[in-house]
């Protein structure tokens, strides 16, 4: 099994910075990691896949990076919106797709 | 647009199986170029995907090892729908479930929250 993690757990940031949030595998899983950012009461939305592609509809301000082992997510400009909990996912290691345990980006 | 309609009972007691639904509108269920999925979510094991199913001339099915004794996803095309059964459930089964589409998963259900207690 493929075992994701990300840091930090919590990144508390100014409207209008920047956030970098990382996540890392276990093992090389290529390019094939997701990005999702899900707010309280709905299901995850997904942002980025292939690491760096951003989905339909995806803001410009939502970045992905990396390939292999280690992989970054990087909201420029914050809205108020987007302070939410991310996961990143990874897709490259059938048949478990795991999850990582999320980053929460909350209001300094 | 893809919208997936997730139905099922709320509560279910323990050791019995627990079945939901999720019904597919604006995609095709036996379209060979993705997969349908369950996956769930508590706060103690955070998203969990649970297992898949796919057409590609037959129907395949792939399921986490750790439930893979107690799950069974069913397609059904003449509705447009899938499936999941959880045999034998626990109070650790507790968790908000959800189907979704793909391999990264781009579409999702509403999430329906599920309570394993008598």
């Amino acid at each position: 099994e493929i075992v994701m993690t990300q840091s930090p757990a919590t990144l508390s940031v100014s409207p209008g910075e920047s956030a970098t949030l990382s996540c890392r595998a276990s093992q090389s899983v290529k390019s094939k990691l997701a990005w999702y950012q899900q707010k309280p009461g709905q299901a995850p939305r997904l942002l980025i896949y292939a690491a760096s592609s951003r989905a339909t509809g995806i803001p410009a301000r939502f970045s992905g990076s990396g390939s292999g082992t280690d992989f970054t997510l990087t909201i420029s400009s914050l809205q108020s919106e987007d302070f939410a909990v991310y996961y990143c996912q990874q897709y490259n290691h059938w048949p478990l797709f795991t999850f990582g345990p999320g980053t929460t980006v909350d209001i300094k | 647009q893809v919208l997936l309609q997730q139905s099922g009972p709320g509560l279910v007691e323990p050791s019995q199986t627990l079945s939901l639904t999720c019904v597919i509108s604006g995609d095709i269920i036996s379209d060979s170029s993705v997969a349908w999925n369950w996956i769930r979510q508590s706060p103690s094991r955070g998203l969990e995907w649970l297992g898949r199913t796919n057409y590609r001339s037959e129907w395949y099915n792939d399921y986490a090892e750790f439930v893979k004794s107690r799950l069974t996803i069913k397609a059904d095309r003449s509705k447009n729908q899938f499936s999941l059964q959880l045999d034998s459930v626990t109070p650790e089964d507790t968790a908000i479930y959800y189907c979704a589409r793909g391999y990264f998963f781009d579409f999702w259900g509403q999430g329906v929250l599920v309570t394993v207690s008598s």
